[in-house]
């Protein structure tokens, strides 16, 4: 059991950029999840994944938002025309049980100036 | 709706003291309830969780929690606290029955005084 990695673990970017997160889920982890948190808050959830299926999309996902999981295996979430409001830390979790509860990895942090 | 609350921003605790940090929620249906802690520049690490069975629920690193229906309380806690328990702590209910998300506090920040 390696964990959930992500990478990067810290991205600056400016305005208008478009930026890519990638999630390795721990191995033979059918679900996956990204969660999005902001300075002082808890995480919010964004999307999940059943294998290569996204099941569940929640309305913080903007049209500039899009995330994929090809083959069911890791996964990567672009955020197309960065504005500031995406400045926060990116959290991808993976889980086999059905019970959301998952193991999370250790974010992406995204600033945008 | 689903929602959790952490009356508590900040708890401050001298070290070798139990430790109490407070979690209220509101979900229907039976409720499954988390708590995480998150170190600097960390993700998040999984403590413990309730779904059913006897309340008094025991995790990693020492803590528990104690689920009370009635009150609709999570509380976590933990005998005797540690320097390296400071960190932030988040309660967490999965949203409505069957949903495949879980909703998260706002977090406690946990200071062990030495």
């Amino acid at each position: 059991d390696t964990g959930v990695s992500q990478n990067p673990r810290h991205k600056i970017t400016k305005r208008g950029q478009n930026v890519t997160f990638r999630c390795d889920p721990i191995s033979e982890h059918n679900r996956l999840y990204w969660y999005r948190q902001t300075l002082g808050q808890g995480p919010e959830f964004l999307t999940y994944f059943q294998n290569e299926a996204q099941l569940e999309k929640s309305r913080l996902l903007s049209d500039r938002f899009s995330a994929e999981r090809p083959k069911g295996s890791f996964s990567t979430l672009e955020i197309q025309r960065t504005e500031q409001g995406d400045s926060a830390m990116y959290l991808c979790a993976s889980s086999q049980s059905i019970i959301p509860w998952g193991h999370f990895g250790p974010g992406t942090r995204l600033t945008v100036t | 709706a689903q929602s959790v609350a952490q009356p508590e921003d900040q708890v401050n605790v001298a070290e070798g003291n139990p430790l109490t940090v407070k979690c209220t929620y509101s979900v229907s249906g039976n409720p499954y309830l988390f708590w995480y802690v998150q170190y600097p520049n960390r993700g998040l690490q999984f403590l413990l969780k309730y779904i059913t069975g006897d309340n008094l629920v025991k995790g990693s690193y020492g803590f528990e929690a104690e689920f009370n229906k009635s009150q609709t309380s999570f509380h976590l806690k933990k005998p005797s606290a540690l320097v390296s328990d400071s960190a932030l702590y988040f309660c967490a209910v999965r949203g409505q029955t069957g949903a495949n998300n879980l909703f998260f506090g706002t977090g406690t920040r946990l200071t062990v005084i030495p």
